[in-house]
């Protein structure tokens, strides 16, 4: 089965704390890559990171992190210092199939 | 370098109408897809195509229709429009190597 599951459905935060958003999936695929997409209020869909399944090393771009463990399946996204800005639907993406049913995150003043 | 292009933006259509949601890119992609988002669904596959002549089904295929004739184009067709095809559409494209997805701005289709 192919399956990507986002058990948080809602976050709230208050501005500049750090927020981690999580995704499991399943699949049978030996290749395959992952990713991170950010909907805006303006509903289009924003590509924020990608990891392709060979590739376990975990990376920091600006306030973006991620942790991608093969072992567990899990490929975990966290914002460090949030911000307003940030507040969105994140649907983490096994490619080119499966959604996971979004994260809506709210960021506070 | 366009990317992808979905067309229209919007779209009111009335039950029982037809209708084709166009999707173009170009960038030489042979793997194409439609997704519809619904509220606390996500987005879910409906057919995907993995190059000109080819096509298969994804996870909600009923009511839609597709064909790829060419690499360029993935048309989506409602052959007969009902309210539960109210959503928002996506079609996306994937670059083969580096596995890149590419996504259009989105259609919102509301079916009265």
């Amino acid at each position: 089965a192919q399956k990507v599951t986002q058990a948080q459905t809602e976050i709230s935060v208050v501005e500049k704390e750090d927020v981690t958003l999580d995704c499991v999936y399943e699949t049978r695929d030996t290749t395959y890559y992952l990713f991170w997409y950010k909907q805006p209020p303006s509903g289009e869909l924003v590509f924020l990171i990608r990891r392709n399944s060979f590739d376990e090393q975990n990376e920091i771009s600006g306030r973006y992190s991620w942790n991608f463990q093969k072992s567990t399946s899990s490929f975990n996204f966290t914002i460090t210092a949030s911000q307003v800005v940030d507040s969105a639907v994140y649907f983490c993406y096994k490619g080119n199939l499966i959604f996971g049913k979004g994260t809506k995150l709210s960021v506070k003043p | 370098n366009a990317g992808v292009t979905q067309t229209p933006k919007f779209q009111v259509l009335k039950t029982g109408q037809s209708m084709t949601l166009q999707c173009a890119q170009d960038m030489n992609h042979e793997y194409m897809s439609w997704y519809r988002q619904d509220p606390g669904m996500g987005l879910r596959l409906i057919h995907y195509s993995v190059g000109a002549g080819i096509t298969d089904q994804g996870e909600v295929p009923n009511g839609y229709n597709v064909s790829r004739s060419t690499t360029e184009d993935f048309p989506l067709r409602l052959l007969s429009a009902a309210p539960s095809q109210t959503s928002v559409y996506f079609c996306a494209s994937v670059s083969s190597g580096l596995g890149k997805t590419f996504f259009g701005q989105g259609t919102r289709l509301t079916v009265v």
